[in-house]
C-alpha cells in the first residue's frame, strides 16, 4: 500500500539554523507528493508538491524539498529558520483517489 | 477569495444526538473530502466525493455519512456520535487528477462528544 512515514514526531531548532523535516514514502510506483503546513489554529496550507517533474521543488517561504527515488525520501529543508516557520508539518501522498497523510512533524524554532 | 469554509467550528455534543458539520467551497472543484485528525495519527481520511453524487469511504469512514448533492457542497453527517468521535475535522477540495493537483483546507470543525 501507497503511504508516507515521517521520522521525527518533533524537532527543535535555533532561529536560522537550517531546518530539516524528514519523510518516506512507499510506493512501487512513482508518486506525486505534497509538504503541508498547519499553524495554530488553522488548516493546512500547501507548501510544495512533487508531481514527477523536477526533482527539486521549491515552496513558499524559502521551503525545498528533493525527491530521491533511491532513497524512497521526499525531505523538507529550509535554510534558515524563522519564528514564524513553527507550526505542524505533514507529508502526504494520493494514491487513485485517496490520500494518506504521515503522523506530522512538530517544529519548534528556539529565539 | 477562493476558501473552503465549514460550520461549526467548535461544537460540544452528547453521545446519540445526531449532528452535521457544513463543508462548503467557491472553486468549482469536483473532488472533496473530508478528514478526522488525532494527536499522533496525522490525518486520516473519512470519505471522498470525486464528483456530484458519487462518494466513496476512506480509511476511517464507520459511524460518519456523508452526500453530495451540489458540487459545492459536502456534509458531514454523524447520526449517533460517540465519545471516541472526539477530534479535529477537516474538510478539503481539490481539482482532479487528485495526482496533480494539491488540496485547499477548511478551517477545522473541532468536535467534543460527551
Amino acid at each position: 500500500a501507497q503511504s508516507v512515514t515521517q521520522l521525527d514526531s518533533h524537532v527543535s531548532v535555533s532561529e536560522g539554523t537550517p531546518v530539516l523535516l524528514r519523510c518516506n514514502y512507499s510506493s512501487s510506483y512513482s508518486p506525486s507528493l505534497f509538504w503541508y503546513v498547519q499553524h495554530p489554529n488553522k488548516g493546512l496550507q500547501l507548501l510544495l508538491k512533487y508531481t514527477s517533474a523536477a526533482t527539486l521543488v521549491k515552496g513558499i517561504n524559502g521551503f525545498e524539498a528533493e525527491f530521491k527515488k533511491s532513497e524512497t525520501s521526499f525531505h523538507l529543508t529550509k535554510p534558515s529558520a524563522h519564528m514564524s516557520d513553527a507550526a505542524e508539518y505533514f507529508c502526504d501522498t494520493p494514491r487513485r483517489y485517496q490520500f494518506y497523510f504521515g503522523t506530522g512533524t512538530s517544529l519548534t524554532v528556539i529565539p | 477569495e477562493a476558501q473552503v469554509t465549514q460550520n461549526p467550528r467548535y461544537l460540544i455534543t452528547v453521545t446519540g444526538k445526531k449532528l452535521t458539520v457544513t463543508c462548503s467551497q467557491n472553486m468549482n472543484h469536483e473532488y472533496m473530502s473530508w478528514y478526522r485528525q488525532d494527536p499522533g495519527l496525522g490525518l486520516r481520511q473519512i470519505y471522498y466525493s470525486m464528483n456530484v453524487e458519487v462518494t466513496d469511504k476512506g480509511d476511517v469512514p464507520e459511524g460518519y455519512k456523508v452526500s453530495r448533492k451540489e458540487k459545492r457542497n459536502f456534509p458531514l453527517i454523524l447520526e449517533s456520535p460517540s465519545p471516541n468521535q472526539t477530534s479535529l475535522y477537516f474538510c478539503a477540495s481539490s481539482y482532479v487528477p487528485v495526482l496533480a493537483y494539491e488540496q485547499y483546507f477548511g478551517p477545522g470543525t473541532r468536535l467534543t462528544v460527551t
